[in-house]
Parts: structure tokens; C-alpha cells; sequence
């Protein structure tokens, strides 16, 4: 059964430091693995979605890396900025699964001024 | 996401009811989906539909219901067989063209117990 963890599940860092999230997966056989924001009490959105025969893909600040052999994928936010503040989820669809989404916990990021 | 639209925000529901949520998108998209968020666990699936008039159990559907009658709307039923319902519920659709297309969510219905 695939099992996708994050660490850690919280991080505080000031404004302008580049970070890293991290995220790994038990079973390498996906499809693709996609990198989510969510702010208090809303929904997510999606960031970036890395298909599994891609390395990497980016967008703005952020640049999300795949190593499907090792299970495990980044995020990289350069220059963070307290509006980057909330949870990043990860989440891996399977090819054993279907179309669902394996979710991790999720790492709570505080960017302070 | 504003193609998907949760009603409502904040439901509370008594011992022994039933409450529906609702989940309706203007996206065209073919497959939708219903997670329960709890603290500090992950989503977890409850139900999904890949096309009308189908749909199949995830990962935890006991004490949950649905129906697709409309390619637009997919509505999950919280029964009184579900014991501990106070959750954050969200809806997610995705294009059912290819693996490869991103979930979009809807903003979630927050359900408590009276």
C-alpha cells in the first residue's frame, strides 16, 4: 500500500531565505505526483504536478524535483515571502491505484517578516 | 478554486440525522471526488465518481452515500451510521482526459456535531 510521508511537519523561516519541502513515497510505480497549497480553512490548489517520466517542473519561485527510483520529490521555494505562509501537501497517484491520490500530512510553513 | 462550489461553508448536525453537502462544478470535468480532512492526518477518499450514474467507494465510505445523477453536481450524504462525522469535507474534480491532469478542490464544508 503506498504510504507518502513529509517532513517536517512544521517549518518557520524568515523572509528571503530560500527553503526546501520535502516529500517521499513507498511505492515507485506512479503516474505522477502533484504539490498542493492550502491556507486555513480553505481548499487546495494546485501548484505543480510532475508526471513520472518528468525530473522536474517550475513555475514562478517554485521548482518541484521527481526521483521516482529513490520515492522521494522537493520543493523549492526561492526567495519566501509571508504571503508563501500555509500547509504544502504532496500527493502521488499510483499506478496501482487508479485515478486516487495518495495525500501526505502535509508540511505548515511560517514565513516571518 | 472557483470553478467548484461547496455548500455550505459550516454545517452542524444532531444525533441520529442525515446531512448533505453539496458539491457542484461548472469545470466540465468528468471525475469527482469527496475527502474527509482530520488534524494532522492526510486526505482520505470517501467516494468517486468517473462518469454519471457511477461511482465507487474510497478508502473510508462507511456511513457515507452518494449519487451523480448530473455531470455537474455529486452530492455526499453524511448518515447516522457514520459515528464520528466532525470533519473538514472536500470536493475535487479532475479532467477525465489522460492520467496525467491536475485535482482542483472546491473550498470544503466544515461538519460539526451538535
Amino acid at each position: 500500500k503506498q504510504e507518502v510521508t513529509q517532513i517536517p511537519a512544521a517549518l518557520s523561516v524568515p523572509e528571503g531565505e530560500n527553503l526546501v519541502l520535502n516529500c517521499s513515497f513507498t511505492d515507485s510505480a506512479i503516474y505522477n505526483l502533484q504539490w498542493f497549497r492550502q491556507d486555513p480553512g480553505k481548499g487546495l490548489t494546485s501548484l505543480l504536478l510532475i508526471q513520472s517520466s518528468q525530473r522536474e517542473q517550475t513555475s514562478g519561485r517554485l521548482n518541484a524535483s521527481l526521483d521516482k527510483s529513490s520515492g522521494r520529490s522537493t520543493l523549492y521555494i526561492a526567495a519566501s515571502q509571508p504571503g508563501d505562509s500555509a500547509t504544502y501537501l504532496c500527493a502521488v497517484k499510483g499506478v496501482s491505484s487508479g485515478d486516487k491520490l495518495t495525500f501526505g500530512t502535509g508540511t505548515r510553513l511560517a514565513v516571518r517578516p | 478554486d472557483g470553478g467548484i462550489t461547496q455548500s455550505p461553508k459550516y454545517l452542524f448536525r444532531k444525533e441520529g440525522q442525515n446531512v448533505t453537502l453539496s458539491c457542484e462544478q461548472n469545470l466540465n470535468h468528468d471525475a469527482m471526488y469527496w475527502y474527509r480532512q482530520d488534524p494532522g492526518q492526510g486526505l482520505r477518499l470517501i467516494y468517486y465518481s468517473q462518469i454519471v450514474n457511477d461511482f465507487q467507494k474510497g478508502d473510508i465510505a462507511e456511513g457515507y452515500s452518494v449519487s451523480r445523477e448530473k455531470k455537474e453536481s455529486f452530492p455526499l450524504t453524511v448518515t447516522s451510521a457514520q459515528k464520528n462525522p466532525t470533519a473538514f469535507y472536500l470536493c475535487a474534480t479532475t479532467d477525465g482526459t489522460g492520467r496525467n491532469q491536475p485535482q482542483h478542490f472546491g473550498d470544503g464544508t466544515r461538519l460539526s456535531i451538535l
